[in-house]
């Protein structure tokens, strides 16, 4: 089935610094990638609607400037926090529709910035 | 109003027992319903679609009511690994982007 590759699956930063997140589509391309973000005890927020070759999509309230994504080639989208905050501690999961497959979600990310 | 609601329980059932949970969305124009299996501190995993025959797939039944944008999940002889939170998922505005709801968190006790 499709799989979704997504690394790292834990990251500790020091506030200020960038942190990196990808995905990778491992047996299918993904023209498009979804990434989410959980709070404890809250659902998956849509934070961004990534297509390849093109700028991202940001929802509401996301600052495209602070969450800078790249999807440069069909198997690769990359979510990187920049000057990350406490506040940004959460968990980060990507999503990618693959056809016949359904919705395929990449294993999550999950950032703590102390 | 939140797009996709749910009761976030706990819901603790003995096992063997019959659990139900429902959940209601907004967006009358959803085309697609699912409920997704999410365990502590992993990514969901797909449960199954909801079809609006409703659909069966061995003790989990889901139901979809159209009119009342109703969405059920009823689960069956209740095993200790059905314990996890049960998230409610509706196609959303942009077209293929989900919306979550929050979930509902159930625990089966020995």
């Amino acid at each position: 089935g499709a799989v979704v590759s997504q690394h790292p699956s834990r990251v500790i930063c020091k506030s200020g610094t960038s942190v990196k997140i990808e995905c990778r589509s491992l047996d299918f391309q993904a023209t498009t990638m979804f990434w989410y973000r959980q709070f404890p005890k809250q659902s998956l927020m849509l934070m961004a609607t990534s297509n390849e070759g093109s700028k991202a999509t940001y929802e509401q309230g996301v600052e495209k400037d602070k969450f800078l994504i790249n999807h440069a080639s069909l198997t690769l989208s990359t979510l990187t926090v920049t000057s990350a905050h406490p506040e940004d501690s959460s968990f980060y999961i990507c999503s990618a529709r693959a056809l016949m497959a359904g919705y395929t979600f990449g294993s999550g990310t999950r950032l703590t910035v102390v | 109003r939140k797009e996709v609601e749910q009761d976030p329980g706990p819901f603790n059932v003995p096992e063997g027992a019959t659990v139900a949970f429902n959940c209601t969305y907004s967006n009358s124009a959803s085309q697609s319903f699912f409920w997704y299996r999410q365990d502590c501190r992993k990514e969901p995993k797909l449960l199954m679609s909801v079809y609006s025959s409703g659909n069966e797939d061995g003790r989990f039944t889901a139901q979809l009511n159209r009119a009342s944008q109703y969405i059920s999940l009823l689960i069956r002889d209740s095993k200790l690994s059905d314990s996890a939170t049960y998230l409610c998922v509706v196609n959303g505005d942009s077209g293929y982007a989900l919306n979550f709801g929050k979930g509902t968190s159930l625990l089966v006790t020995p």
